[in-house]
């Protein structure tokens, strides 16, 4: 049970360049999110997926867009990075049948926009 | 506006020197109220939810308590691997999203 995973682990763009941070779960949640955290900001919350086929916008959603792929795969997309997206990227899954809304949470996304 | 404020921003302990975590809430319709756990370069570590004034959880050498105002996380006699930041989250009702704080550095010094 490998819980949250997100790939890469480590990213250095340049501005304008686009990516695709891919998060996957294998605990059959129903929820997934993105956030980012960033010094002095704490975790915000970009978008989010209640269940397969939904998603909504969070905090800070400017700048991204998302996919669920399928229950067990949720993807957030720069399509034009800016300096400004540089921060760490956490993916989190909940739905457990006893805690709907406790989170887990993935290993993160270090990205460096120059 | 509905938020979490955590207390201190850093916190440096001994060896054996209990002390406690604050997180105060000003939320309207709490649902529930998070402690995770994060060390450095990692995700957050889910540790505790509280619902309702009064519930208190423990784990370890941590217990957290909730009331109508605020949570504590309580460290008794820490130790070394203690050492991390500590977050509280708020759930509102009808919604399963979490507001984070901005955490405690804790570091316990041997």
């Amino acid at each position: 049970n490998a819980g949250v995973t997100q790939t890469p682990k480590f990213q250095v763009l340049k501005t304008g360049q686009s990516m695709t941070l891919q998060c996957a779960q294998d605990m059959n949640h129903n929820s997934m999110y993105w956030y980012r955290q960033d010094p002095g900001m704490g975790l915000r919350l970009i978008y989010y997926s209640a269940s397969e086929g939904t998603t909504d916008k969070g905090e800070v959603p400017n700048g991204y867009n998302v996919s669920r792929l399928n229950k067990r795969e949720f993807s957030l997309r720069l399509e034009s990075a800016a300096p400004s997206q540089t921060s760490v990227y956490f993916c989190a899954s909940s739905g457990e049948e006893a805690n709907q809304e406790t989170q887990y949470f993935g290993p993160g996304t270090r990205l460096l926009v120059l | 506006e509905d938020q979490v404020t955590q207390s201190p921003e850093a916190l440096r302990l001994q060896e054996g020197e209990s002390s406690s975590l604050n997180c105060s809430y000003t939320v309207s319709g709490l649902r529930g109220l998070f402690w995770y756990r994060q060390d450095p370069g990692k995700g957050p570590e889910f540790l505790f939810t509280l619902y309702s004034a009064g519930e208190e959880k423990e784990k370890e050498r941590l217990k957290a308590t909730l009331t109508k105002k605020e949570s504590f996380l309580h460290i008794t006699a820490p130790k070394p691997e203690d050492s991390a930041t500590y977050l509280c989250a708020w759930s509102g009702a009808g919604s399963y999203q979490l507001t984070f704080g901005k955490g405690t550095k804790l570091s316990v010094i041997p």
